[in-house]
């Protein structure tokens, strides 16, 4: 069975430009979240849907940061301009709601330079 | 403010030894707690879960503990191997079997287990 599947698993831009990271989630799962890895902070909320509906987006940054869910099958979340302190490895996740268990992609690892 | 706290960013245990991680929260209406386990250049994995009505629950070598009055929960490893070199993350939730809210994770342990 296929897992999360996250593309791209690395990017490394310049400061301005932007990224677009994309997630897949699990064929059946209709909760589907965005996390953000840092050493300071550790593992950190960004937003999630149920059911592709929008439901928390308080842990998004700020309004450089967006996500979409046009579908049950793909979300995005883009990062415009980026800037260095948005480097990070980025998380996305999906479950069944009500379920409590969310299952990981292996992440995209974003280097602003 | 972090609302699930794992104060202990390392753990070095021997092989065959007990390995128990820790972990400690601020919010009196999270129900349901979970351990994830990731390794580097992966992402985190469910390990094992418990709800707010049980104080234990057990699978395998991995048993989790808690202790609702205390707000404070572990997770116990007997006996450590060294495939279990890992970083482990405590989580929380609201509502679980309901309307799902996020998992808040801790911080997360390192752990090393030594041969």
């Amino acid at each position: 069975d296929a897992g999360v599947i996250q593309s791209p698993r690395h990017e490394v831009t310049e400061m301005g430009q932007e990224v677009t990271l994309r997630c897949k989630p699990i064929s059946g799962h209709n909760s589907l979240f965005w996390y953000r890895q840092t050493m300071m902070r550790g593992l950190e909320l960004l937003i999630y849907f149920n059911n592709n509906v929008p439901i928390d987006d308080s842990g998004m940054p700020e309004d450089r940061f967006s996500a979409k869910m046009p579908n049950a099958s793909f979300s995005t979340l883009k990062i415009q301009p980026s800037e260095p302190r948005d480097s990070a490895v980025y998380f996305c996740a999906s479950s069944q709601i009500g379920t409590g268990e969310l299952f990981f992609g292996e992440g995209s690892r974003l280097t602003v330079l | 403010d972090q609302q699930v706290k794992q104060n202990s960013p390392s753990l070095s245990v021997q092989e065959g030894r007990i390995s128990i991680l820790n972990c400690d929260y601020t919010n009196s209406m999270f129900d349901y707690f979970l351990w994830y386990k990731k390794y580097p250049a992966e992402g985190p994995t469910f390990l094992i879960s418990i709800s707010s009505i049980k104080d234990k629950n057990e699978d395998g070598r991995f048993t989790v503990f808690l202790n609702k009055s205390a707000k404070h929960l572990s997770l116990h490893i007997v006996p450590s191997q060294p495939g279990d070199s890992a970083v482990y993350f405590c989580a929380a939730s609201f509502n679980y079997g309901g309307s799902q809210g996020n998992l808040i994770f801790g911080k997360g342990t390192k752990l090393s287990v030594k041969p």
